[in-house]
């Protein structure tokens, strides 16, 4: 079965500084890999994925996250954090070697970011 | 182009009611999900459809059933509402159901069950 795990509820960063929001992942295959973004009373934005190719994936309002096939990561990352940033983000990920039939999305359980002014 | 939007926003029912959730999306995908949000527990698939005129069930599929009449329209209704269904549910489509697609959310329902 495949997983995620974000082993942090909350990430704190002041406006400015680079920050980090951490995700590891389990599959029997090889992995693809998704950020979303969820702001306060809103939907789901997705932000970036991973399917193949450069490591390092460039995505929507600055973020990128770098995939690591030996350390089974997938962080979000963003060089200068910005209050409008702060939201819940979540890590999801899907099993590209399944079989016939249709390969679920599973997310993480979310990381709080909050950046302070 | 509004996206995927869903119908109500905020709903309060005791136990043992029933209602019916929609969810519209104009992008033509063939693909739609519900999914739920409890904290800490990040978003839990229910049931999906992969075309109109089908659904399957997802990791969570007790207590709901759905229904995909029109390709634009996915229904999930709760016959006998519990309080274990206190949840928000979000709805989600994508253009297929490739293992690369991007599923693009709805802004979601906040149900109480009291």
């Amino acid at each position: 079965a495949q997983s995620v795990a974000q082993p942090e509820d909350q990430v704190n960063v002041a406006e400015g500084n680079p920050l980090t929001v951490k995700c590891t992942y389990s599959v029997s295959g090889n992995p693809y890999l998704f950020w979303y973004v969820q702001y306060p009373n809103r939907g789901l934005q997705f932000l970036l994925k991973y399917i193949t190719g450069d490591n390092l994936v460039k995505g929507s309002y600055g973020f990128e996250a770098e995939f690591n096939k030996s350390q089974t990561s997938f962080h979000l990352k963003k060089p200068s954090a910005l209050v409008s940033d702060s939201a819940l983000y979540f890590c999801a990920v899907r099993d590209a070697g399944r079989g016939s039939g249709y390969s679920t999305l599973t997310f993480g359980k979310g990381t709080m970011l909050l950046v302070s002014p | 182009n509004a996206g995927v939007t869903q119908t109500p926003k905020f709903r309060v029912l005791k136990t043992g009611q029933s209602m019916t959730l929609l969810c519209a999306q104009d992008m033509n995908h063939e693909y739609m999900y519900w999914y739920r949000q409890d904290p800490g527990m990040g978003l839990r698939l229910i049931h999906y459809s992969v075309g109109e005129g089908t659904t399957a069930k997802g990791e969570v599929p007790d207590g709901y059933n759905v229904s995909r009449l029109k390709k634009q329209n996915f229904l999930l209704g709760l016959e006998s509402a519990a309080p274990s269904q206190t949840s928000v549910y979000f709805c989600a489509s994508s253009r297929y159901g490739l293992t690369t697609d991007t599923q693009y959310f709805g802004p979601g329902t906040r149900l109480t069950v009291l």
